[in-house]
This record gives C-alpha cells, structure tokens and sequence, in this order.
C-alpha cells in the first residue's frame, strides 16, 4: 500500500470548514484514498472514499488531485464533535492488496469554540 | 441494528491468565478482524477471518488465537497473558476487502 503523510496536528474554529491534507505520491492506479477519524477511546469511524473523483457524502466531501498524489478531506462546517483524529489511508480492493489497514497516526484535530 | 458488539468493555489480567474478549456482529459481514491500539503506534491488525471456518493471521498475531464457527462471532483467545498484551482491542467487520469497516467500542486489557 502507498505511503501517506498527514500533518500531525491542526486547528479549526466551531462553524468554519476543516481542510485536512494528505500526501499519498506513491499512490498506483488501482488504489483508493480512504479517510477514517478516531473520536478519543472510541472505535475508527468510516467517512469516505474515492479513487480519482472528488465525492461527497453526509459527513464530508474528499477532493482528489488530477494526479492522484494527494487529496484534502473537508468537513464543511466543523462542530465540537469533529475534535478526532483523522486518518488518510491509500490501499487497493483486490485480494492480493491484503486485510490490513495502515492507519498511520493520523491528523489531531481540534475544533474550538 | 447493534452493529458491532465487543465484550467486556474493561477487563484486567494478572500474567499467565488466559480470557476470550468476545465480537459478534449482525450485518451479516464476511469480513471480521481484531486490531490491537497502542499509544503512538495506530492500530495493528492481529487476526482475520474473510468467512466462517477460514481465519489468518495479521501483522501482530503472537499469542492470540481465534476461531470463526458462525458468521457472527470472532471471538479473540489470549492463552497466556503477558504485559505487553496491555491495549486497547477493537473488533471489526466489513463485507469484502476495501469495503468500509465497521467497528466495535474497543476493550481496554490490562495485564499486571
């Protein structure tokens, strides 16, 4: 599975949109970006994912570049309850990609009032 | 729906104790997996089960052991516990490879 590299920490004010950043430069065709977020003492959340079009859902919207190499997780408007942190894993969906999610360690984010 | 379902929520061992932390599911998931979370190391898959009687083992698997007799339950064995077993365990499930994972409230193990 491609690498990825998140900042370790960020900031977002109560009502404003969160942009979290991921770096997955090695990422190969047949892989799909999948962000999860983890609230404290809790089990990882499924948000989204894609491939290589930008999608939304009720949670969230995920922008791909055109090149595929990174991609931005948006929380439109954040709330107290966004206060996770969020994990960008890259992996394939064939059976030979393996079971195992490589969480990382993620983005801290906290949103203030 | 319940989801995913762990129990015990806490549990704390003295070494050399063997327990079961048990997960059951009602999605009707093939996919089931156990993961331990320690602090600044994520989360690591320790086994895996794509389909009832068929198990595999993850990045971490020593001194587990799991069975998978019903599409439902995946039930995690500690046979002989030790301190460095102390984490945080999450169940999960899913209904293939790269298919949303789904997962339990976590149980918190401490081995003394």
């Amino acid at each position: 599975d491609a690498k990825t590299t998140q900042p370790t920490s960020m900031d977002c004010a109560e009502g404003r949109a969160a942009n979290l950043p991921c770096n997955h430069s090695t990422i190969s065709g047949n892989e799909y970006v999948y962000w999860y977020r983890q609230i404290h003492s809790q089990g990882p959340q499924y948000i989204i994912h894609g491939l290589k079009n930008n999608e939304t859902n009720e949670m969230a919207s995920l922008i791909i570049t055109e090149d595929r190499k990174s991609s931005t997780l948006i929380l439109p408007h954040a709330t107290l309850r966004d206060t996770a942190v969020y994990y960008c894993i890259v992996r394939g969906r064939a059976r030979n990609s393996g079971y195992a999610l490589n969480f990382g360690k993620g983005t801290s984010l906290l949103v203030t009032p | 729906n319940a989801g995913v379902t762990q129990t015990p929520k806490f549990q704390v061992l003295k070494t050399g104790q063997s327990m079961t932390l048990q997960c059951a599911q009602d999605m009707n998931h093939e996919y089931m997996s156990w993961y331990r979370q320690d602090p600044g190391m994520g989360l690591r898959l320790i086994h895996y089960s794509v389909g009832a009687g068929i198990t595999d083992q993850g990045e971490v698997p020593n001194g587990y052991n799991v069975s998978r007799s019903t599409t439902e339950d995946f039930p995690l064995r500690l046979l002989s516990a030790a301190p460095s077993q102390t984490s945080v365990y999450f169940c999960a499930s899913s209904w293939g490879i790269g298919e949303k994972l789904f997962f339990g409230s976590g149980t918190q193990l401490s081995v003394l």
